[in-house]
């Protein structure tokens, strides 16, 4: 069963029109990710949640916002999504990073939200 | 300079070779270690945690050098479902728990 589930899978848009990607987790855990992949590259980590404490990485861009209104669920919006912006999308969660407890800060994936941007 | 550099792929091999990954980061904070695999089109999954003593699952085995900040992976008796791409990450606690993958290394493992 899955565990990190993230809605749509595939998303196909237009040039500068909003975007929201869904991440839902049966998982119970503190922390939420948002990572960008895009072809052939790392996955680049656009922002993070620890419960309800947003933490925003430096070079990621203000077009990208995030919500978490409930421990389950995560959002990641894209205002005005450009032509670069076309990549995968992965939600993941771990149980309690800062902790450094045994297996709290491994990473459970979704299976990612593939976004072209025409 | 980045986080996280791996070896640059791909690396294609015969069944049954053995294939070695390497991994350096170069925040010495850094305190938790990772391999994770990614098949095409997939998300990243993980296949081992990296311990300071070394650690091996299998055919896997995987080796931390703090001193060096080099993190390496082995793969003995490589199989055509190996193929796939290997993710070194790295995670430093005073920068908020984060994770952050090396590009990756792309293996092919050949018949």
């Amino acid at each position: 069963d899955a565990m990190v589930i993230q809605n749509p899978r595939y998303q196909v848009t237009q040039f500068g029109k909003p975007v929201t990607l869904s991440c839902s987790q049966t998982l119970n855990h503190n922390v939420m990710y948002w990572y960008q992949q895009k072809s052939s590259q790392a996955p680049k980590l656009l922002f993070h949640y620890y419960d309800k404490d947003f933490n925003n990485e430096a070079d990621t861009p203000d077009n990208f916002q995030s919500r978490r209104p409930n421990t389950s669920f995560c959002f990641l919006d894209i205002r005005s999504p450009g032509l670069g912006d076309t990549a995968m999308y992965l939600c993941a969660t771990s149980r309690d990073v800062r902790q450094g407890r045994n297996g709290a800060n491994v990473l459970t994936f979704g299976a990612g939200s593939r976004l072209t941007v025409l | 300079r980045k986080e996280v550099e791996q070896d640059p792929g791909p690396f294609n091999v015969p069944e049954g070779a053995t294939v070695a990954f390497n991994c350096t980061y170069s925040n010495s904070a850094s305190q938790s270690f990772f391999w994770y695999r990614q098949d095409c089109r997939k998300e990243p999954k993980l296949l081992m945690s990296v311990y300071s003593s070394g650690n091996e699952d299998g055919r896997f085995t995987a080796q931390l050098n703090r001193a060096s900040q080099y993190i390496s992976l082995l793969i003995r008796d490589s199989k055509l479902s190996d193929s796939a791409t290997y993710l070194c990450v790295v995670m430093t606690y005073n920068q908020g728990g984060k994770l952050i993958f090396g590009q990756g290394t792309e293996l092919s493992v050949k018949p």
